[in-house]
């Protein structure tokens, strides 16, 4: 029954290791997104996918890499992880012009 | 500076009661959307208002816009303590329908029974 879903849910690492978040959406949507909510709640978007087309990439370093391998899956790779990538990161889909559905959020605590 | 500013950051009423919290924004938008997050969850989509509109209502919930003051409210009445959480405004300023949500900065909201 879950529309979006995120793993893992808790993610803790150590500077410098590589690790992916996946997210997936039952929903039909066409257009998934990667949110970064740091530790004031600000919630920032990173990327935004569209029929497996990457549309938005909000100036994120290039140590973030997304892929889409269909359009209900959304992966987040993130190398060579820094103490400032700590954080919660949501990912979200929806329909254009319409309402976001947000996944649970994967805490992420380096190390 | 941040496209949504809510206000104000923190609010506390007695249950029973009315919250309302304001968002500012800086540029023109297509759409503007109010989320609620309960702590330690995703964010869940409360109500959206087109900038052609000015008043929206979804059971307890009231929003308005004013687009020429590039400001909105949301209105719950009738408190209850299921209500406390962080509740953002989001803003849509993109070409192309809701791929670029801008989120401001939060009110958090406690419901005192």
């Amino acid at each position: 029954d879950t529309a979006v879903s995120q793993t893992p849910k808790y993610l803790v690492t150590q500077m410098g290791n590589d690790k992916s978040i996946k997210c997936e959406q039952n929903l039909g949507h066409d257009t998934m997104y990667w949110y970064k909510q740091d530790s004031k709640k600000f919630l920032k978007i990173m990327f935004s996918y569209n029929n497996k087309e990457l549309i938005i990439n909000e100036t994120v370093p290039n140590r973030f890499s997304p892929k889409s391998p269909d359009k209900a899956h959304l992966n987040l790779h993130i190398n060579s992880l820094e103490l400032g990538d700590s954080a919660v990161y949501f990912c979200a889909s929806s329909l254009r012009f319409t309402e976001q559905y947000f996944g649970p959020g994967t805490r992420l605590t380096v190390t | 500076s941040q496209q949504g500013e809510e206000d104000p950051q923190a609010l506390s009423i007695q249950e029973g009661e009315n919250a309302t919290m304001n968002c500012s924004y800086k540029t023109s938008i297509n759409n503007l959307q109010w989320y609620r997050q309960n702590s330690g969850r995703g964010l869940v989509h409360l109500i959206l208002i087109r900038s052609n509109e000015r008043e929206k209502h979804s059971g307890r919930l009231r929003v308005t816009l004013d687009t020429s003051k590039k400001s909105s409210s949301l209105l719950i009445t009738a408190s209850r303590a299921a209500d406390t959480a962080s509740y953002f405004c989001a803003t849509d300023r993109s070409n192309f329908g809701n791929e670029k949500l801008t989120f401001g900065t939060g009110t958090r909201l406690t419901i005192i029974p």
